[in-house]
């Protein structure tokens, strides 16, 4: 069975700091992996998937299979990036999502 | 489009009652879950549902039943409420895109569940 590990709870921050959040996978095959972010009382949304290759508000995500991350990245953190960030993972021919723990990242002025 | 639409956005039980979350969708999205979101726990999977007809259990669907008789609603009932089930229960669809690939989840706005 497949496992998503985001080992920090919460990670606090200065605004302009750069921010790594943390997430390791274990599965056998070749998996599909997503961030999502839930900002305050809002819906979780979707904020990047590894096959995009793209980079949403400044955030960036590179999967690893060698070490089999995929760690959210942004080199300057903004308040408004304060949010619950959720690692997910899809298997090969499971369309349910894996999530991890989450981990809340918070921005201070 | 709505997207995801849950109902009610919050709710207080007593220890026993049943209820029934309705959960909606409007983009024909075969696939369709429930989560319950607890601190520390993050997203933890209830039941989902593969199409209309066919559901299965998750992670933790002890206490809670579903049914899915269309391809837009997937209610998820408690049974007999107990404090455990006090969380945020979320709500999500998707579908499977152009050569298997897996698309994101759609996200309801969340029920507020308190058992008292």
């Amino acid at each position: 069975a497949q496992r998503v590990t985001q080992p920090e709870k919460l990670l606090s921050v200065f605004k302009g700091a750069p921010v790594e959040l943390k997430c390791n996978y274990s599965y056998s095959g070749s998996p599909e992996l997503f961030w999502y972010v839930q900002y305050s009382r809002q819906r979780l949304q979707l904020l990047l998937r590894h096959i995009s290759r793209e980079s949403i508000k400044g955030f960036t995500a590179d999967l690893n299979k060698g070490e089999t991350s995929f760690h959210l990245k942004k080199p300057f953190a903004q308040e408004e990036d304060s949010a619950m960030y959720y690692c997910a993972l899809n298997a090969l021919g499971s369309y349910i999502p894996t999530f991890g723990r989450g981990t809340s990242l918070i921005v201070h002025p | 489009n709505a997207g995801v639409t849950q109902t009610p956005k919050f709710q207080v039980l007593k220890t026993g009652q049943s209820m029934t979350l309705q959960c909606a969708q409007d983009m024909n999205h075969e696939y369709m879950s429930w989560y319950r979101q607890d601190p520390g726990m993050g997203l933890r999977l209830i039941h989902y549902s593969v199409g209309a007809g066919i559901t299965d259990q998750g992670e933790v669907p002890n206490g809670y039943n579903v049914s899915r008789s269309t391809t837009e609603d997937f209610p998820l009932r408690l049974l007999s409420a107990a404090p455990s089930q006090t969380s945020v229960y979320f709500c999500a669809s998707s579908y499977v895109g152009g050569q298997g690939n897996n698309q994101p989840q759609h996200f309801g706005d969340g029920t507020r569940l308190s058992i008292l």
